[in-house]
Protein backbone atom coordinates (compact mmCIF):
# COMPACT_ATOMS: atom_id res chain seq x y z
CA UNK A 1 0.00 0.00 0.00
CA UNK A 2 3.11 2.13 -0.02
CA UNK A 3 4.08 1.72 -3.39
CA UNK A 4 4.20 4.47 -6.04
CA UNK A 5 4.29 3.35 -9.74
CA UNK A 6 5.68 5.11 -12.06
CA UNK A 7 5.60 4.93 -15.89
CA UNK A 8 7.15 4.89 -18.42
CA UNK A 9 10.56 3.85 -17.68
CA UNK A 10 12.56 5.48 -20.29
CA UNK A 11 11.20 8.58 -22.42
CA UNK A 12 12.85 10.19 -25.68
CA UNK A 13 10.97 13.86 -27.01
CA UNK A 14 12.36 16.19 -29.50
CA UNK A 15 13.41 19.66 -28.56
CA UNK A 16 10.36 22.02 -28.12
CA UNK A 17 7.97 18.57 -27.56
CA UNK A 18 5.83 17.75 -24.49
CA UNK A 19 7.16 15.17 -21.83
CA UNK A 20 4.73 13.42 -19.83
CA UNK A 21 5.62 10.71 -16.68
CA UNK A 22 2.82 9.16 -14.73
CA UNK A 23 2.51 8.00 -11.09
CA UNK A 24 -0.58 6.13 -9.56
CA UNK A 25 -0.83 5.34 -5.83
CA UNK A 26 -2.80 3.01 -3.37
CA UNK A 27 -2.22 4.79 0.01
CA UNK A 28 -5.40 7.42 0.17
CA UNK A 29 -3.63 8.48 3.72
CA UNK A 30 -0.79 10.21 1.17
CA UNK A 31 -1.33 13.68 0.73
CA UNK A 32 1.68 15.37 -0.14
CA UNK A 33 3.30 14.63 -3.77
CA UNK A 34 6.76 15.80 -5.34
CA UNK A 35 8.54 15.57 -8.20
CA UNK A 36 12.09 15.22 -8.13
CA UNK A 37 14.51 15.65 -11.12
CA UNK A 38 18.33 13.95 -10.51
CA UNK A 39 21.37 14.18 -12.56
CA UNK A 40 23.72 11.58 -12.78
CA UNK A 41 26.12 11.73 -9.40
CA UNK A 42 24.12 14.30 -8.35
CA UNK A 43 21.12 14.17 -5.39
CA UNK A 44 17.38 15.16 -6.20
CA UNK A 45 16.18 18.41 -6.65
CA UNK A 46 12.48 19.31 -6.17
CA UNK A 47 10.85 20.42 -8.97
CA UNK A 48 7.03 20.93 -8.31
CA UNK A 49 4.82 19.57 -5.60
CA UNK A 50 1.09 19.11 -5.23
CA UNK A 51 -1.29 18.76 -2.38
CA UNK A 52 -5.06 16.36 -3.09
CA UNK A 53 -6.99 19.72 -2.85
CA UNK A 54 -5.85 21.13 -5.88
CA UNK A 55 -5.98 19.73 -9.18
CA UNK A 56 -3.42 21.33 -11.34
CA UNK A 57 -0.14 23.46 -10.71
CA UNK A 58 1.87 24.91 -12.81
CA UNK A 59 5.42 26.38 -12.39
CA UNK A 60 7.05 27.46 -15.48
CA UNK A 61 7.48 24.76 -17.90
CA UNK A 62 6.37 21.94 -15.34
CA UNK A 63 2.88 21.14 -14.78
CA UNK A 64 1.25 18.89 -12.07
CA UNK A 65 -2.24 17.41 -12.75
CA UNK A 66 -3.80 15.86 -10.34
CA UNK A 67 -6.70 12.86 -10.28
CA UNK A 68 -7.91 12.26 -6.68
CA UNK A 69 -10.50 9.75 -7.62
CA UNK A 70 -8.16 8.11 -9.81
CA UNK A 71 -5.07 7.94 -7.36
CA UNK A 72 -2.91 9.43 -10.08
CA UNK A 73 -0.83 12.47 -11.08
CA UNK A 74 1.42 13.07 -13.56
CA UNK A 75 4.10 15.46 -14.32
CA UNK A 76 4.09 17.66 -17.76
CA UNK A 77 7.31 19.18 -18.81
CA UNK A 78 6.48 21.66 -21.85
CA UNK A 79 8.75 22.80 -24.29
CA UNK A 80 11.26 20.19 -23.66
CA UNK A 81 14.89 21.19 -23.50
CA UNK A 82 18.43 18.97 -23.95
CA UNK A 83 18.88 20.22 -20.49
CA UNK A 84 15.79 18.52 -19.58
CA UNK A 85 17.86 15.16 -20.01
CA UNK A 86 17.61 13.77 -16.63
CA UNK A 87 16.11 11.09 -14.40
CA UNK A 88 12.55 11.74 -12.67
CA UNK A 89 10.78 10.72 -9.61
CA UNK A 90 7.68 11.17 -8.28
CA UNK A 91 7.09 10.35 -4.56
CA UNK A 92 4.07 10.89 -1.59
CA UNK A 93 4.07 10.79 1.72
CA UNK A 94 1.63 11.67 4.56
CA UNK A 95 1.12 12.98 7.47
CA UNK A 96 1.96 10.19 9.71
CA UNK A 97 5.12 9.13 8.27
CA UNK A 98 6.88 12.27 6.45
CA UNK A 99 9.17 10.05 4.82
CA UNK A 100 9.10 9.79 1.18
CA UNK A 101 8.08 6.56 -0.82
CA UNK A 102 9.81 7.29 -4.03
CA UNK A 103 8.28 6.00 -7.65
CA UNK A 104 10.94 3.79 -9.77
CA UNK A 105 11.95 6.92 -11.97
CA UNK A 106 11.61 7.92 -15.41
CA UNK A 107 14.60 8.42 -17.47
CA UNK A 108 14.08 11.08 -20.07
CA UNK A 109 16.28 12.24 -23.14
CA UNK A 110 15.18 15.00 -25.10
CA UNK A 111 17.12 15.33 -28.47
CA UNK A 112 17.72 18.54 -30.11
CA UNK B 1 16.47 27.78 -0.83
CA UNK B 2 17.64 25.61 1.79
CA UNK B 3 20.85 23.88 1.11
CA UNK B 4 22.12 20.19 2.46
CA UNK B 5 25.66 19.11 2.55
CA UNK B 6 27.32 15.99 2.56
CA UNK B 7 30.80 14.49 3.27
CA UNK B 8 32.66 13.53 1.63
CA UNK B 9 31.10 13.14 -1.62
CA UNK B 10 32.83 9.99 -2.36
CA UNK B 11 34.65 7.45 -0.04
CA UNK B 12 36.72 4.60 -1.64
CA UNK B 13 37.24 1.91 2.10
CA UNK B 14 38.63 -1.73 2.61
CA UNK B 15 36.41 -4.46 4.00
CA UNK B 16 35.80 -4.37 7.38
CA UNK B 17 36.66 -1.31 7.95
CA UNK B 18 33.75 1.52 9.33
CA UNK B 19 32.92 4.58 7.33
CA UNK B 20 30.85 8.13 8.98
CA UNK B 21 29.15 10.26 6.61
CA UNK B 22 28.15 13.64 7.63
CA UNK B 23 24.98 15.59 6.46
CA UNK B 24 24.04 19.39 7.58
CA UNK B 25 21.57 21.54 7.10
CA UNK B 26 23.42 24.71 6.38
CA UNK B 27 20.95 27.71 6.72
CA UNK B 28 17.99 25.84 8.71
CA UNK B 29 17.36 23.66 11.51
CA UNK B 30 16.36 20.11 10.94
CA UNK B 31 13.96 18.54 12.99
CA UNK B 32 14.14 15.66 10.85
CA UNK B 33 16.85 13.67 8.39
CA UNK B 34 16.07 10.87 6.42
CA UNK B 35 18.80 8.46 5.26
CA UNK B 36 18.09 7.07 1.47
CA UNK B 37 20.40 4.15 -0.75
CA UNK B 38 20.03 4.14 -4.18
CA UNK B 39 21.50 1.60 -5.88
CA UNK B 40 22.98 2.39 -10.22
CA UNK B 41 19.69 3.07 -12.23
CA UNK B 42 17.50 2.57 -9.07
CA UNK B 43 15.04 4.40 -7.28
CA UNK B 44 15.82 6.19 -3.68
CA UNK B 45 15.48 3.51 -0.77
CA UNK B 46 14.61 4.69 2.91
CA UNK B 47 16.86 3.10 5.09
CA UNK B 48 16.23 5.49 8.36
CA UNK B 49 14.28 8.72 9.41
CA UNK B 50 16.45 10.77 12.29
CA UNK B 51 14.86 12.83 14.62
CA UNK B 52 17.13 15.43 16.90
CA UNK B 53 17.77 13.71 20.12
CA UNK B 54 16.35 10.65 19.90
CA UNK B 55 16.89 6.81 18.16
CA UNK B 56 16.67 6.54 14.87
CA UNK B 57 13.56 4.29 12.60
CA UNK B 58 14.87 2.27 10.73
CA UNK B 59 12.73 0.51 7.75
CA UNK B 60 12.32 -3.19 7.28
CA UNK B 61 15.37 -5.32 6.43
CA UNK B 62 17.85 -2.35 7.18
CA UNK B 63 20.71 -3.63 9.94
CA UNK B 64 20.53 -0.61 12.79
CA UNK B 65 23.81 -2.19 14.31
CA UNK B 66 25.31 -1.85 11.08
CA UNK B 67 24.15 1.71 9.76
CA UNK B 68 24.10 4.12 12.69
CA UNK B 69 22.39 7.11 12.74
CA UNK B 70 23.49 9.80 14.98
CA UNK B 71 21.51 13.04 15.38
CA UNK B 72 22.89 15.27 17.79
CA UNK B 73 22.13 18.40 16.82
CA UNK B 74 19.19 20.59 14.51
CA UNK B 75 21.84 20.89 12.05
CA UNK B 76 23.83 17.65 11.36
CA UNK B 77 23.20 13.78 11.39
CA UNK B 78 25.91 11.38 10.92
CA UNK B 79 25.39 7.73 9.30
CA UNK B 80 28.04 5.35 10.69
CA UNK B 81 28.38 2.06 8.14
CA UNK B 82 30.19 -0.14 10.23
CA UNK B 83 32.23 -3.16 9.08
CA UNK B 84 31.34 -2.34 5.54
CA UNK B 85 31.20 -4.75 3.33
CA UNK B 86 31.20 -4.95 -1.19
CA UNK B 87 27.65 -5.33 -0.77
CA UNK B 88 27.48 -1.75 1.30
CA UNK B 89 28.84 0.20 -1.90
CA UNK B 90 26.18 2.38 -2.66
CA UNK B 91 24.90 5.92 -3.44
CA UNK B 92 23.69 7.41 -0.36
CA UNK B 93 22.01 10.53 0.09
CA UNK B 94 20.10 12.86 3.29
CA UNK B 95 17.52 14.85 2.93
CA UNK B 96 16.15 16.97 6.29
CA UNK B 97 12.84 18.60 6.27
CA UNK B 98 12.98 22.68 7.86
CA UNK B 99 11.49 22.51 11.22
CA UNK B 100 10.61 25.77 11.89
CA UNK B 101 8.37 26.42 8.35
CA UNK B 102 5.42 24.74 7.92
CA UNK B 103 5.59 22.58 4.75
CA UNK B 104 6.34 18.93 3.83
CA UNK B 105 9.04 19.85 1.31
CA UNK B 106 12.40 17.70 2.15
CA UNK B 107 15.77 19.10 0.89
CA UNK B 108 18.47 16.56 -0.33
CA UNK B 109 22.29 16.40 0.20
CA UNK B 110 24.77 16.08 -3.13
CA UNK B 111 24.97 12.30 -2.02
CA UNK B 112 27.94 10.61 -0.83
CA UNK B 113 29.43 8.04 -3.19
CA UNK B 114 30.64 4.76 -0.96
CA UNK B 115 33.03 2.10 -2.89
CA UNK B 116 33.97 -0.86 -0.25
CA UNK B 117 37.10 -2.82 -1.60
Amino acid sequence: QQQVKQSPQSLIVQKGGISIINCAYENTAFDYFPWYQQFPGKGPALLIAIRPDVSEKKEGRFTISFNKSAKQFSLHIMDSQPGDSATYFCAASWSGRRALTFGSGTRLQVQP
Amino acid sequence: GAVVSQHPSRVICKSGTSVKIECRSLDFQATTMFWYRQFPKQSLMLMATSNEGSKATYEQGVEKDKFLINHASLTLSTLTVTSAHPEDSSFYICSARDGGARTDTQYFGPGTRLTVL
